[in-house]
């Protein structure tokens, strides 16, 4: 099956800095991307997504990034705010045979220091 | 619209006790997701649904859990004989899969779980 690896697992940055995190993913069949962010006892709200026909894609402050020769994906985040302190998961599915679950990573706690 | 619902919020039980849980999807939703959430950890997939059938149950951790979904639409997830390790928050997505390819998933505020 599907596997994520996501790095980092804790990322600091003062506010206005960029962050970066990246995920990898094992199943070169998988198609679809999510990223979620999940404030402390919420629940993960879905903040940008890709497919494999797109190499980039950009909403405001965040954007993401897939590579699928090397199967990786990444979050970028710039001009950072207290608000984005959360922990942020990467996600990967593919289509077909009625197949979509996602497959998480594990998670990065983001933290931007004010 | 309503997002997703779950119900309860939050569930204390003893050890032994059976527990159920309820999901409440996007109307017209047609995928439905069930995960559990440890403390701290991320989401482990557990099973999912499309439509009323459930094509991979391969994440439920054993078999004192079970879910049905009926109607399309409200899915209960069953523990038996609860076992502390069972404490987490469970928490249910929905998509609409009407069109064959990965699909945003919608999540609902979860139930916390807590197993004495």
């Amino acid at each position: 099956g599907e596997n994520v690896e996501q790095h980092p697992s804790t990322l600091s940055v003062q506010e206005g800095d960029s962050a970066v995190i990246k995920c990898t993913y094992s199943d070169s069949a998988s198609n679809y991307f999510p990223w979620y962010k999940q404030e402390l006892g919420k629940r993960p709200q879905l903040i940008i997504d890709i497919r494999s026909n797109v190499g980039e894609k950009k909403d405001q402050r965040i954007a993401v990034t897939l590579n699928k020769t090397a199967k990786h994906f990444s979050l970028h985040i710039t001009e950072t705010q207290p608000e984005d302190s959360a922990v942020y998961f990467c996600a990967a599915s593919k289509s077909g045979a009625g197949s979509y679950q996602l497959t998480f990573g594990k998670g990065t706690k983001l933290s931007v220091i004010p | 619209g309503a997002g997703v619902s779950q119900s309860p919020s939050n569930k204390v039980t003893e050890k032994g006790k059976d527990v159920e849980l309820r999901c409440d999807p996007i109307s017209g939703h047609t995928a439905l997701y069930w995960y559990r959430q440890r403390l701290g950890q991320g989401l482990e997939f557990l099973i999912y649904f499309q439509g009323n059938s459930a094509p991979d149950k391969s994440g439920l951790p054993s078999d004192r859990f079970s879910a049905e979904r009926t109607g399309e639409s409200v899915s209960t997830l069953t523990i038996q004989r609860t076992q502390q390790e069972d404490s987490a928050v469970y928490l249910c997505a929905s998509s609409d899969q009407r069109w064959g390819t990965g699909q945003p998933q919608h999540f609902g505020d979860g139930t916390r779980l807590s197993i004495l």
